[in-house]
């Protein structure tokens, strides 16, 4: 099952600079998209979410970015900081399902 | 800010026994879930629970697993005869709503559930 993608398993980013994580899906009937923070030994945080009738949505240093026509999001965080450290999970669900599907997730280090 | 609990953090059992893993949702939350993750894979959902009833369900969750709110605050996931590749983290969740409200799930800390 691979409706929910991300393909880099790993991504190192400079404190205070930039963080930007990738998240691909196939399923055209997902309607409500989500990123969430995993740190070890922890359950999945919520950062953010946006549903299909956008394209954006910010939230202090987080924003995500929807492309409905090329089925891709993204999450940016800016400035990045060390304490963003940690896996990064994408999910969407579909109108009227309960199920989330996850993607494989990237894990970011910020670099002090 | 309200969290969803779960116990016990960590469960070693046989193969072939019952476990119970436990979970208390936000209080005002409505609906209710259990994710795993078996190590190095993705998050998988297996089951929701709304209004007493399991409203949603996957392959994964066979006449093994069951789910129950026995009491008005606790939700649990029961597998009756465990099996080598049950060992995973089991997250349990709760949201507010869904559909038009899209509200997210809230995760707990997981149980790490051990099968030998």
């Amino acid at each position: 099952d691979q409706q929910v993608k991300q393909n880099s398993p790993s991504l190192s980013v400079q404190e205070g600079r930039i963080s930007i994580l990738n998240c691909d899906y196939t399923n055209s009937m997902f309607d409500y998209f989500l990123w969430y923070k995993k740190y070890p030994a922890e359950g999945p945080t919520f950062l953010i979410s946006i549903s299909s009738i956008k394209d954006k949505n910010e939230d202090g240093r987080f924003t995500v970015f929807l492309n409905k026509s090329a089925k891709h999001l993204s999450l940016h965080i800016v400035p990045s900081q060390p304490g963003d450290s940690a896996v990064y999970f994408c999910a969407a669900r579909g109108f009227g399902n309960e199920k989330l599907t996850f993607g494989t997730g990237t894990r970011l280090t910020i670099i002090p | 800010e309200p969290e969803v609990t779960q116990t016990p953090s960590h469960q070693v059992t046989q193969m072939g026994q019952e476990v119970i893993l436990r979970c208390v949702p936000i209080s005002n939350h409505l609906y209710f879930y259990w994710y795993r993750q078996i190590l190095g894979q993705k998050v998988e959902f297996l089951v929701s629970f709304y209004n007493n009833e399991i409203s949603e369900k996957s392959e994964i969750f066979d006449d093994q697993f069951s789910v129950e709110r026995p009491d008005g605050s606790n939700f649990t996931l029961k597998i009756r005869s465990t099996k080598l590749e049950d060992s995973a983290m089991y997250f349990c969740a709760s949201s507010a709503g869904q559909g038009l409200y899209n509200s997210p799930l809230h995760f707990g800390n997981g149980t790490r559930l051990t099968v030998t």
